[in-house]
């Protein structure tokens, strides 16, 4: 199957500050990544969608300042979370997707801490 | 609307019992159906999934599920549970509006007696 990273994999910041997250796909073109939010013993919660190219599309509730998301190319797309809070700790997960298929392939997550 | 339900949140068998994980789903039309494991601290894996054809579905580590489009359920079967078994499994569902977006279910933990 298709391979999709994350990087970083923890990654612990100061209540105020920003933090990005990287998501590549790593042998496809990925035209759609997806951005989830995993809080603990829960399913996943859909963040927002972005098309290489376009404006990510948030679902709702999902303040879209605050998490701001960058499909620049075909195998990156960024998650940027700003001004973080402490109750913006989680598990960050990415998947990314084709044009010719409706599978997602999964990164293995991002643990963000804010202290 | 469109959802999925997992009746079950957590599920304990021991080694080499038999395993079944339910999933329903609600979905206007013929649904691309999914079912991913996650480990502790990691990512989501697919195991299988079906779009169309034959609706009995194989997929890795021994895993199986039926499509039922009479009971609108998805169910996931082993029939000998490993120790590495253990872990999160979700049900999942697409496309879901523009840009096949899945719909995942709840999720059911698994844990494995020895």
């Amino acid at each position: 199957g298709a391979v999709v990273s994350q990087h970083p994999s923890r990654v612990i910041c100061k209540s105020g500050t920003s933090v990005k997250i990287e998501c590549r796909s790593l042998d496809f073109q990925a035209t759609t990544m997806f951005w989830y939010r995993q809080f603990p013993k829960q399913s996943l919660m859909l963040m927002a969608t972005s098309n290489e190219g376009s404006k990510a599309t948030y679902e709702q509730g999902v303040e879209k300042d605050k998490f701001l998301i960058n499909h620049a190319s075909l195998t990156l797309s960024t998650l940027t979370v700003t001004s973080a809070h402490p109750e913006d700790s989680s598990f960050y997960i990415c998947s990314a997707g084709s044009q010719n298929s409706y599978e997602q392939y999964f990164g293995p997550g991002t643990r963000l801490t804010v202290t | 609307a469109q959802s999925v339900t997992q009746p079950d949140i957590h599920i304990t068998v021991s080694e080499g019992a038999s395993l079944e994980l339910r999933c329903n789903y609600s979905y206007g039309a013929t649904p691309y159906l999914f079912w991913y494991v996650q480990s502790p601290g990691q990512g989501l894996q697919l195991l299988l999934k079906y779009f169309s054809g034959d609706t009995l579905v194989q997929g890795i580590k021994g895993f199986e599920a039926e499509f039922k489009r009479s009971q609108s359920s998805f169910n996931l079967r082993k029939p000998s549970v490993h120790w590495s078994d253990a872990a999160e499994y979700f049900c999942a569902v697409g496309p879901s509006g523009g840009y096949n977006k899945l719909i995942f279910g709840a999720g059911t933990r698994l844990a494995v007696h020895p």
